[in-house]
């Protein structure tokens, strides 16, 4: 059962664009939502993060959105670069449960065309 | 402050053998997570250590076992290695309680033949 559904699983946007890259989940135990950048070769780095009592929350040129009512978030690139050519993971976590391990999706493919 | 460092970067074996993969954790960190990354998908939670002991089990079999050192390094053991097993391991580590705020390693590519 994936508890995390993630979509579109490929973008391919123009420098300069703002790719939106969102998340489902079913669990409402969770309450914790992150974002992991992940390069070839590397491992998943955190992004950003939200928790459930906010809607927004801007890091730089990164946003996350989020709509408790429907059980959805999304992760907005604004001025996308190049640099930003990267897999992105949206993830969950309940702070109830002891290991507070992370549930992932399975991952957007961004590339940002020069 | 060092990173997560991770060793072997890559590993070869074959089905039924036994692998062992390290991991150091990040300076100052106390709980180390072993999750498994098939290709083209999302990480998935194997198991967590804290206080050299399981605090926490995603789905994987008993062949999947690790251990935490009084250091805070860990190790992950798999036994009677299946070929669904190739996929790149990574070790995170962090603070108990700091949900969520993991600090992944490179992983270990695993390919069983």
């Amino acid at each position: 059962q994936q508890q995390v559904k993630q979509s579109p699983q490929s973008l391919i946007v123009q420098k300069g664009g703002i790719p939106i890259i969102n998340c489902a989940y079913e669990n409402t135990a969770f309450d914790y939502f992150p974002w992991y950048q992940q390069f070839p070769g590397k491992g998943p780095a955190l992004l950003i993060a939200i928790r459930p009592d906010v809607s927004e929350k801007k890091e730089g040129r990164f946003t996350i959105s989020f709509n408790k009512s429907a059980k959805q978030f999304s992760l907005h690139i604004m001025d996308s670069q190049p640099g930003d050519s990267a897999t992105y993971f949206c993830a969950a976590s309940s702070t109830n449960q002891g290991d507070r391990a992370l549930t992932f999706g399975k991952g957007t493919m961004l590339l940002v065309s020069p | 402050e060092t990173g997560v460092t991770q060793s072997p970067t890559h590993l070869i074996k074959t089905r039924g053998q036994q692998v062992t993969l390290r991991c150091s954790s990040q300076s100052g960190h106390n709980t180390v997570s072993w999750y498994q990354q098939a290709l083209g998908q999302g990480p998935q939670f194997i198991f967590q250590y804290y206080r050299e002991e399981e605090n926490g089990r995603g789905n994987f079999p008993p062949r999947f076992s690790g251990l935490q050192f009084p250091n805070y390094s860990s190790e992950l053991n798999v036994n009677a290695l299946e070929l669904d097993d190739s996929a790149l391991y990574l070790c995170a580590s962090s603070l108990q309680g700091a949900a969520g705020k993991l600090f992944f390693g490179s992983g270990t590519q695993l390919s069983v033949l």
